[in-house]
């Protein structure tokens, strides 16, 4: 079964460092999106990603966020200076959206951010 | 108010027994619903989507009251295997499949 995968599963940084997550849809997808949950806490949706272009993003994603996929199977997610409230998990996800309204996102393991 | 409510429990039930879970949403115009399952520490995945008819898949059954903007899901004879956080998810009016996620019901099933 096909799935999405992400690296790292745990990143530690410090504090102003700029860190990279990864992220590898799945193949025959077109829609992407980055979620984060801080734990203890409820999802919450950062970014939407079609047609190499942003859809939308939430307040959370400020300036210090930016996503790119470079070469056609990666979809990263930069944050430029993290702060410790950017400590969470951050999930990835992907959509074929191929009926109107039928959403079925599969989201990836997960990667954990430690920022010290 | 928050988007979407739901009692986080915990719920502890025995094997067997059937549970219900509960969830509200604010936005009327809401367009799609579903319920998620995470297990700790994972990511979610998608348990099933939730149609104004009400559907079922095996012992899950799932009801949607767009009028009282209520969502609920149900299992039947409760597995161990059920033990888990369910998540009640909500698309609103944006066409970018944006998922809106409550808090999420904790579901302990014990031997």
């Amino acid at each position: 079964e096909p799935e999405v995968t992400q690296t790292p599963s745990h990143q530690v940084t410090q504090m102003g460092q700029e860190v990279i997550l990864r992220c590898v849809p799945i193949s025959n997808h077109l829609y992407f999106y980055w979620y984060r949950q801080i734990l203890g806490q409820k999802v919450e949706f950062l970014v939407s990603f079609y047609n190499n272009e942003i859809s939308e993003k939430s307040e959370i994603f400020d300036d210090q966020f930016s996503v790119e996929r470079p070469d056609g199977s990666n979809f990263t997610l930069k944050i430029r200076s993290t702060k410790l409230e950017d400590s969470a998990m951050y999930f990835c996800a992907s959509d074929s959206i191929e009926l109107a309204g039928s959403y079925e996102q599969y989201f990836g393991p997960g990667t954990r951010l430690t920022v010290t | 108010r928050k988007e979407v409510e739901q009692d986080p429990g915990p719920f502890n039930v025995p094997e067997g027994a059937t549970v219900a879970f509960n969830c509200t949403y604010s936005n009327s115009a809401s367009q799609s619903f579903f319920w998620y399952r995470q297990d700790c520490r994972k990511e979610p995945k998608l348990l099933m989507s939730v149609y104004s008819s009400g559907n079922e898949d095996g012992r899950f059954t799932a009801q949607l009251n767009r009028a009282s903007q209520y969502i609920s899901l149900l299992i039947r004879d409760s597995k161990l295997s059920d033990s888990a956080t369910y998540l009640c998810v909500v698309i609103q009016t944006s066409n970018t499949g944006k998922l809106i996620f409550g808090q999420g019901t904790t579901l302990q099933v014990k031997p």
